[in-house]
């Protein structure tokens, strides 16, 4: 159980296009759902937090107009990043919580964005 | 200074060995303790949580947690190569403020060699 999904799970674009990344819980309701980045050998940076129906809360450095998140529905979330530049380029994980009623967070397996 | 600190290794040990990893940590309010597995170009995947100070054990992994000390560890008995890895450790408050703010170390690169 505590399956979540992410697709695409890796993704090449050119710079200036958008990007949407999309993350699923399979088996249970996350009330909340959490974006990180991930560059090589360092560990997760927590960019955003999301509750379902509400607005995101972005990690303090985090351009919300940049990263635009959804959360539609208790099991999808979206990350859209706008106007992507090399820089952008990165490991993108998203994770869901609330089973449990605990604070243990499911990951999904992550989007690899390239920007070329 | 970091909340959490880990050693990033790599860690290397033959495989039947036991593997020991720890954490250190500088805020005496974190509650929840959780150790991730990481295989490369992966998410991290959750193998045990404790809110408590003790062992807790889950076949061949033990958590160890030092509240008093504010330190945490992990072993991994009978290690295999499919262990290879990296292992983060993260905790949590467990407050309405912080709630789901995760504190994780940067992680600890694991080679199990057959």
């Amino acid at each position: 159980g505590a399956v979540v999904s992410q697709h695409p799970s890796w993704v090449i674009c050119k710079s200036g296009t958008s990007v949407k990344i999309e993350c699923r819980s399979l088996d249970f309701q996350a009330t909340t759902m959490f974006w990180y980045r991930q560059f090589p050998k360092q560990s997760l940076m927590l960019m955003a937090t999301s509750n379902e129906g509400s607005k995101a809360t972005y990690e303090q450095g985090v351009e919300k107009d940049k990263f635009l998140i959804n959360h539609a529905s208790l099991t999808l979330s979206t990350l859209t990043v706008t106007s992507a530049h090399p820089e952008d380029s990165s490991f993108y994980i998203c994770s869901g919580s609330g089973r449990l009623g605990t604070d243990t967070q499911y990951f999904g397996p992550g989007t690899r964005l390239t920007v070329l | 200074q970091k909340e959490v600190e880990q050693d990033p290794g790599p860690l290397s040990v033959p495989e039947g060995a036991i593997v020991s990893l720890n954490c250190t940590y500088s805020n005496s309010a974190f509650q929840y303790f959780m150790w991730y597995r990481q295989y490369s170009r992966k998410g991290p995947e959750l193998l045990m949580y404790t809110y408590s100070s003790g062992n807790k054990e889950d076949g061949r992994f033990t958590a160890q947690v030092d509240k008093s000390s504010k330190y945490i560890s992990l072993f991994i008995r009978d290690s295999q190569p499919s262990d290879s890895a990296t292992y983060l450790c993260a905790m949590s408050l467990m407050t309405t403020d912080s709630w789901g703010k995760l504190q994780f170390g940067a992680g600890t690169q694991v080679v199990v060699t057959p």
